[in-house]
């Protein structure tokens, strides 16, 4: 079974503080997505990342940045958190191609006070 | 970019009771799924179902890519089938980038 884990289930963080979330996946998958997920408005990709070291941005990539300098790792960084980024962070990996299979992590939700 | 519309937005059932989810989409895709996000907010996949039938147990899905629609069928339900369904496509060309549905919420009351 695949298998995607995130770093943190909660998280309470301060307006200004540079916030990392972690997620791993387990199964080799090239792609790997951030989304964050808001009542009313569904899931909204935030930014993606074809292969190490390659990313590219989503609908909302405003106040995020990524990191993947490992195929299994996908890091989502707010580089000063504000409380407009209070949410629930979703994480995802599928094979790459069309018509894969997605695959999300449990999710971290977190408050920006 | 394409649409994805899911009706209807709220549906409440009384345990037992069948229904039917639908999902429109407005282009032609090479991936449909279909995902149900439990209570703790965890999104597990349901279908990959781009075109044609498919069933597993009480739930079965159907896409008509030429009408570019697909149904989320549901018979018996359960309380544990609470919460929210979401249709997710990927445009022909899109590289994989998946585009969802805003979701529909779903109580099963006992």
């Amino acid at each position: 079974d695949v298998k995607v884990t995130q770093s943190s289930r909660y998280l309470v963080k301060r307006t200004g503080e540079k916030v990392f979330l972690e997620c791993v996946q387990d199964m080799d998958h090239e792609n790997m997505f951030w989304y964050r997920q808001d009542p009313g408005l569904g899931l909204r990709l935030i930014y993606f990342s074809y292969d190490v070291k390659m990313k590219e941005k989503g609908d909302i990539p405003e106040g995020y940045s990524v990191s993947r300098e490992k195929k299994e790792r996908f890091s989502l960084i707010l580089e000063s958190a504000s409380t407009n980024q209070t949410s629930m962070y979703l994480c995802a990996s599928r094979l790459a191609g069309a018509g894969e299979t997605q695959y999300f992590g449990p999710g971290t939700r977190l408050l920006v006070l | 970019g394409i649409q994805v519309e899911q009706s209807p937005p709220d549906l409440i059932l009384q345990e037992g009771a069948n229904s039917t989810l639908r999902c429109n989409f407005s282009d032609s895709v090479n991936n449909l799924q279909w995902f149900h996000q439990n209570p703790w907010g965890q999104l597990i996949n349901l279908f990959y179902i781009p075109s044609g039938t498919k069933q597993n147990g009480r739930l079965s899905a159907t896409t008509v890519a030429t009408e570019r629609y697909s149904l989320l069928y549901i018979s018996s339900s359960q309380t544990t089938d609470s919460g929210v369904y979401f249709c997710a496509v990927e445009r022909r060309g899109a590289n994989s980038k998946l585009t969802f549905g805003k979701g529909i919420t779903l109580s099963v009351r006992p």
